[in-house]
């Protein structure tokens, strides 16, 4: 099992277009979720998915979107690029049973600058 | 508000010193804590959580509800503990709310 996969491992994109990373779950995860990681900061959640459905969100602009296929795997979308965006985007999985939802663990990353 | 604050950027020991890397959190329910390693060039990974109560790579820590605190401490560091820590909390909801991270240097 290769874990969190994330792809492209960077980026650069261009102030006003639009980007869609991806990621795949470990093994047996069925959540998702997404962070920002600013340098020099801790990772901000942006948001959450479990049986396809957005469950949970951060306080991230709806130029953020997102999406979770039957596979388990997820994409993250940002429209309308802004400098501010450029960061390290981690995907994090983990299984749900119930209400608990057990370890998250974190993918490589996805380096996205924007100029 | 929910926040988690690492008040240092960096901590510098020497091999076989204590170190206690400090988190405190602004929670009014009853989260869960958890600190997050990322050693050079690796993923963030789960070094422990509060529930669990475990010892991991000699680290533990120990949640303070009156002081609202969830330091990380080991008696000795070694060499290969250097690295970037996080402490995180989790309200009920399973997001994680980090820290900004301490940045552990363990000189030879």
């Amino acid at each position: 099992d290769a874990g969190v996969t994330q792809s492209p491992t960077h980026l650069i994109k261009t102030r006003g277009q639009q980007v869609t990373l991806r990621c795949s779950p470990k093994s047996g995860h069925d959540t998702v979720s997404w962070y920002q990681q600013a340098l020099g900061q801790g990772p901000q959640f942006i948001f959450q998915y479990y049986e396809e459905e957005e469950r949970q969100r951060g306080n991230f602009p709806d130029r953020f979107s997102g999406h979770q296929f039957p596979n388990y795997s997820s994409e993250l979308n940002v429209n309308a690029l802004l400098l501010g965006d450029s960061a390290l985007y981690l995907c994090a999985s983990s299984f749900t049973s119930g209400r608990f939802s057990y370890e998250q663990y974190f993918g490589p990353g996805t380096r996205l600058t924007v100029t | 508000a929910q926040r988690v604050t690492q008040p240092e950027k960096l901590l510098s020991v020497f091999k076989g010193a204590p170190v206690e890397l400090k988190c405190n959190y602004s929670y009014s329910g009853s989260p869960e804590l958890f600190w997050y390693v990322q050693y050079s060039r690796q993923r963030l990974q789960l070094l422990l959580r509060h529930i669990s109560r475990e010892s991991i790579k000699g680290f533990t820590a120990d949640l303070n509800k009156g002081e609202t605190s969830f330091h990380l401490k080991k008696p000795f560091a070694q060499e290969e503990d250097s690295a970037m820590y996080y402490c995180a909390l989790s309200p009920a909801t399973d997001k994680l709310i980090f820290g900004t991270g301490t940045r552990l240097q363990v000189f030879p």
